[in-house]
């Protein structure tokens, strides 16, 4: 089952934070968070695993709360390279592939 | 390492046309993934090897879609008698273990961009 990005879009100034999120209606194992440009490959930020722990590089940072089966992305004082459409992809227990979400549309403008 | 490769990486055909991709993966990696991407969505699974075993199929997969991996290495994704919802993004990923494990990643190429007119 797909999981549920909200919001769909979102709209900063660049120096401004965001949050994304990331809901699933199963019990999840793992989750990854991609930032794909337009005409470009997804690449990737970074896993979480069952345990809610955070993760974080730079001004990115994320976490996952296994009791609600959501993971939030923290970006802080954004940056114009940020812009991009994020994609969370989750695993359940055993799963052998990820399932990514609709994706999050983020434009940082100057 | 050289990433993962995918050729090409436009193709324009008619509808009733058969098509095939490429995909090289990272040469060390084990498992390989394709995924299709409609304009605004995000990467949908349609099938995965394991060295050159294809061990999942998507339901979406109809028997128009044929995917093999010989020898382990590179792998082709061939669309027989194209029609134009087949029009998409086609990625190919490929990681070492099972995402589910800790920092394996998926290494995505840049996909190969299907328009069926």
């Amino acid at each position: 089952q797909q999981p549920v990005q909200s919001p769909q879009a979102v709209i900063l100034r660049e120096g401004e934070d965001a949050v994304i999120n990331c809901s699933s209606s199963k019990a999840l194992y793992s989750v990854h968070w991609y930032r794909q440009k337009h005409g470009e490959a997804p690449i990737f930020l970074m896993i979480l695993l069952k345990g809610g722990e955070q993760k974080g590089h730079d001004k990115i940072s994320a976490s996952f709360n296994e009791k609600k089966q959501q993971s939030s992305l923290y970006l802080t004082a954004s940056q114009l390279s940020y812009s991009g459409t994020y994609f969370c992809g989750t695993a359940i227990q055993g799963a052998q592939k990820l399932v990514f979400g609709q994706g999050t549309r983020l434009t940082i403008n100057p | 390492d050289t990433g993962v490769s995918q050729d090409p990486r436009h193709k324009i055909t008619k509808r009733g046309q058969n098509v095939t991709f490429r995909c090289d993966p990272i040469s060390e990696h084990n498992r390989l993934y394709w995924y299709r991407q409609t304009l605004g969505q995000g990467p949908e699974f349609l099938t995965y090897f394991q060295n050159e075993a294809q061990l999942e199929k998507s339901r979406l997969l109809s028997d128009r879609f044929s995917a093999e991996r010989p020898k382990g290495s590179f792998s082709t994704l061939e669309i027989q008698r194209t029609e134009q919802g087949d029009s998409a993004m086609y990625l190919c990923a490929s990681s070492l273990d099972r995402p589910v494990k800790a920092n394996e990643k998926l290494f995505f190429g840049s996909g190969t961009q299907l328009s069926v007119l």
